[in-house]
């Protein structure tokens, strides 16, 4: 039972680059988060899933996108990278509208240069 | 508004001395907290929530309504217990509010 999986774990990339996040649950949850971690911010909401085919916008959407086309699975996408999307990424998925907490995948470090 | 504060952005302790991670909140529903702990390069681990009344690693915390608090409080402090906490407040349906989080140092 793997929880909850996220690939690449680094990733340099240059500016104005693009790139795709993955993350893979095997729980059957149906919410899913994409959230980055800065020092001295904790982590923030960037978009998150309450289903198959359905995402919506959290804390700081901008520079991002989302798809959810299959329950275990939710991707995350950066069109042009820049400098300050330069952080570590976290992939969560929860169940039952999260009363029982999150489960986190082991994040993606990204460096944009 | 919906906030997680955590103000001590580090706390050192000394290993067998009492630990205490301060956390208070706002919010205007009946709040659910939760408490997360992240090891040195590891992921996010779910360490207890007030619901459950749960004492987790020797660590435990009360909701305390009236001062708005959530504080995590372990009586003697181990060097295994040296991470980064995250205070968490579930807001609305399914999201949660992160504080910025306070890294524990215990020393030897």
């Amino acid at each position: 039972n793997a929880g909850v999986t996220q690939t690449p774990k680094f990733r340099v990339l240059k500016t104005g680059q693009s790139m795709t996040l993955l993350c893979a649950q095997d729980m059957n949850h149906e919410y899913m988060y994409w959230y980055r971690q800065d020092p001295g911010m904790g982590l923030r909401l960037i978009h998150y899933s309450v289903g198959e085919g359905t995402t919506a916008k959290g804390e700081v959407p901008d520079g991002y996108n989302v798809s959810r086309l299959k329950k275990q699975n939710f991707l995350l996408g950066l069109e042009s990278a820049a400098p300050s999307q330069t952080s570590v990424y976290f992939c969560a998925s929860s169940y039952s509208m999260g009363q029982g907490g999150y489960t986190f995948g082991s994040g993606t470090r990204l460096t944009v240069v | 508004a919906q906030r997680v504060t955590q103000p001590e952005k580090l706390l050192s302790v000394f290993k067998g001395a009492p630990v205490e991670l301060k956390c208070n909140y706002s919010y205007s529903g009946s709040p659910e907290l939760f408490w997360y702990v992240q090891y040195s390069r590891q992921r996010l681990q779910l360490l207890l929530r007030h619901i459950s009344r749960e004492s987790i690693k020797g660590f435990t915390a009360d909701l305390n309504k009236g001062e708005t608090s959530f504080h995590l409080k372990k009586p003697f402090a181990q060097e295994e217990d040296s991470a980064m906490y995250y205070c968490a407040l579930r807001s609305g349906t399914y999201k949660y509010i992160f504080g910025t989080g306070t890294r524990l140092k215990v020393l030897a």
